[in-house]
């Protein structure tokens, strides 16, 4: 079936280490993007991709980073600058509409 | 980007219509107006979209105001599932503009067994 798939589900990094988390599509779109949720709060946009081998910054791309070598892959990683990077993160594609993966929890232990 | 303003929370009784309210005042002509929903833990799902007309499909109603300027989302009879925090957010063109779906805090719905 054709969607998004995140992983992992649940992700524990130590203090000070990057982290990347996983994105593939097979929707054949050409636009994906990253979203940050905290609790109880709304989706902010970290980055998105229109095309391959170009993204843009979201409203909140300090201490992330995205590479888009491939249409399929859109992969996001934490480094050690983000400051507080314990959050639920979001990757969507889209064409006339977007879908979304079910998300990476990940923590900062 | 154009923006959105939503009612923080509502409640209906299950098997009732819900109506969900959305302003958008600075909506431009390009612009389309999407729904998505988000159940707790889960990835936000599409819903609905359209641009100037009524829209209807298998899980809502979109009804649009004649200026545009505001739009109601209608549940025709909610059930438990369909309990969310309920997004309505503008989206350029799909095919032409800068692709971006800028989310607000939703409204959260509530069902009453």
């Amino acid at each position: 079936d054709g969607g998004i798939t995140q992983s992992p589900k649940y992700l524990f990094r130590k203090e000070g280490q990057n982290v990347t988390l996983s994105c593939e599509q097979n929707l054949n779109h050409d636009a994906m993007y990253w979203y940050r949720q905290d609790p109880g709060q709304g989706l902010r946009l970290i980055y998105y991709s229109q095309i391959v081998n170009d993204f843009q910054k979201g409203d909140i791309a300090e201490g992330y980073s995205v590479s888009r070598e491939k249409k399929e892959s859109f992969p996001l990683t934490v480094t050690s600058a983000q400051k507080n990077p314990t959050a639920f993160y979001l990757c969507a594609s889209s064409g006339t509409e977007a879908f979304f993966g079910q998300g990476t929890r990940l923590t900062v232990v | 980007d154009a923006k959105t303003t939503q009612p923080n929370s509502m409640e209906s009784n299950e098997e009732e219509p819900v109506h969900l309210p959305c302003n958008h005042s600075t909506i431009s002509g390009t612009d389309y107006i999407h729904w998505y929903r988000q159940l707790p833990s889960q990835g936000p799902e599409y819903v609905i979209h359209g641009l100037t007309s009524n829209v209807n499909n298998r899980m809502a109603s979109l009804a649009i105001a004649e200026d545009r300027k505001s739009s109601t989302l209608i549940l025709h009879r909610a059930t438990l599932r369909d309990a969310a925090v309920y997004y309505c957010i503008l989206r350029d063109h799909p095919y032409s503009g800068t692709y971006k779906y800028i989310f607000g805090t939703g409204t959260r719905l509530k069902v009453l067994a």
